[in-house]
């Protein structure tokens, strides 16, 4: 499968612990996306990442939330001290880049639930 | 108002009717333009994208823009049960931006 992949699918937690997500993006794509949805909603923008280089992170994304991509391959998004209203879908995308090209594609998300 | 407005539905047509799906925005500087599907708890899946205005056709979808209006559509020829999902449309001002979306159109094809 050359698609991009997201671990874990489902993620249980209680309230005040801390989660880590994990996306592995299309092989030679430098563009990653992370994107929160909620019911009935479609995708927020979180951040974005041009090889290792977080390049825009948007309102949403408290001091809570960090996000790497280390080598310029896969990305982690981590959530510190989580709370009820961070429960969501959390959606991975990836792009291959270039000045007209803006396709990108998604992983099949990390489910979060905070009790 | 948001900057991507999409009628969340729901949608229900009979087996081989013709789909027409919408979204408008007020943001003249979008300039890519996507429609994703999206099953019950999956990831969105890229069904069409098109770059400026224009029409641009694949299989059984046609995606069309009018920049002039602000309004994008998408049209599923032959609708079947399989086509049942909710159908997201996305757009961005430039390549390597977030993708604005809307809130989604949930889609029934009945048999």
């Amino acid at each position: 499968d050359t698609g991009v992949s997201q671990n874990p699918r489902h993620k249980i937690t209680k309230r005040g612990q801390n989660v880590t997500f994990r996306c592995d993006p299309i092989s030679e794509h430098n563009r990653l996306y992370w994107y929160r949805q909620t019911l009935g909603q479609g995708p927020e923008f979180l951040t974005y990442f041009q090889n290792e280089a977080q390049l825009e992170k948007s309102r949403l994304l408290s001091d809570r939330f960090s996000a790497e991509r280390p080598k310029g391959s896969f990305s982690t998004l981590e959530i510190q001290r989580t709370e009820q209203g961070d429960s969501a879908m959390y959606l991975c995308a990836s792009s291959l880049g270039g000045t007209y090209n803006n396709e990108q594609f998604f992983g099949p998300g990390t489910r979060l639930t905070v009790l | 108002q948001k900057e991507v407005e999409q009628d969340p539905g729901p949608l229900s047509v009979p087996e081989g009717a013709i789909v027409s799906l919408n979204c408008t925005y007020s943001n003249s500087a979008f300039q890519y333009f996507m429609w994703y599907r999206q099953y019950s708890r999956k990831g969105p899946e890229l069904l069409m994208y098109t770059y400026s205005s224009g029409n641009k056709e694949d299989g059984r979808f046609t995606a069309q823009v009018d920049k002039s209006s602000k309004y994008i559509s998408l049209f599923i020829r032959d609708s079947q049960p399989s086509d049942s999902a909710t159908y997201l449309c996305a757009m961005s001002r430039q390549a390597g931006t977030a993708l604005i979306f809307g809130k989604g159109t949930t889609l029934s094809v009945s048999s």
